[in-house]
């Protein structure tokens, strides 16, 4: 069991917006303004999407953003692409003792 | 374009010892937090650890106990070991570099390692 939840499955239709969750706790996501995001195609290495809460990389689009309220965060991507069927991953900094969580993973799929 | 390659035994005996190193091509391994996280078979993603270029290092609570992980800065490898294996040791391994914890910004492709007698 991972110690972030995030929705096992989302899905949308080209051209339609949708929101991936990332819930934690006091503890972790809830505390700290450090939650990235990964796109991951299998066979493929891992993509850093989002840092920081909200922070995007030089070279991710802009159609990706990421927010966060108390102990839940979001990664929304809007004007859904083919291209953006993977799995998703949360992560969070966790204090000094337990230090990095992942999420479990989401599947976004295109239809 | 910095890349990362993890290379090592795919198959380990229960009890032994998982060793493998990360080779950083493309760009300096000093500076930087190189990390170890794993994915077993089905399930997400879990943090090992890292260490920082100056070989300070900081592990998962859970795993504390039996790993390792060491930086050759004259090599551009940084290694991970991971002692008295069981099954549930069995996960793609990947290796990553991070500008600060938690944000890893190269990924390398990882490697499947089996622990199995």
């Amino acid at each position: 069991q991972s110690a972030l939840t995030q929705p096992r499955s989302v899905s949308g239709s080209p051209g339609q917006s949708v929101t991936i969750s990332c819930t934690g706790t006091r503890s972790d996501l809830g505390s700290y303004d450090y939650v990235s995001w990964y796109q991951h195609h299998p066979g493929k290495a891992p993509k850093l999407m989002i840092y920081d809460v909200s922070q995007r990389p030089s070279g991710v689009p802009g159609r990706f953003s990421g927010s966060k309220s108390g102990n839940t965060a979001s990664l929304t991507i809007s004007g859904l692409q083919a291209e953006d069927e993977a799995d998703y991953y949360c992560c969070s900094y966790a204090g000094s003792y337990t230090l990095v969580v992942f999420g479990g993973g989401t599947k976004l799929t295109v239809l | 374009q910095v890349q990362l390659q993890a290379s090592g035994p795919g198959l380990v005996k229960p009890s032994e010892t998982l060793s493998l190193t990360c080779t950083v091509s493309g760009g300096s391994i000093s500076s930087y937090f190189w990390s170890w996280i794993r994915q077993p078979p089905g399930k997400g993603l879990e943090w090992i650890g890292y260490i920082y270029y100056s070989g300070s290092t900081n592990y998962n609570p859970s795993l504390k106990s039996r790993v390792t992980i060491s930086v050759d800065t004259s090599k551009n490898q940084f290694s991970l070991k991971l002692s008295s294996v069981t099954a549930a040791d069995t996960a793609v391994y990947y290796c990553a570099r991070g500008p600060a914890v938690p944000t890893i910004d190269y990924w390398g492709l990882g490697t499947l390692v089996t622990v199995s007698s």
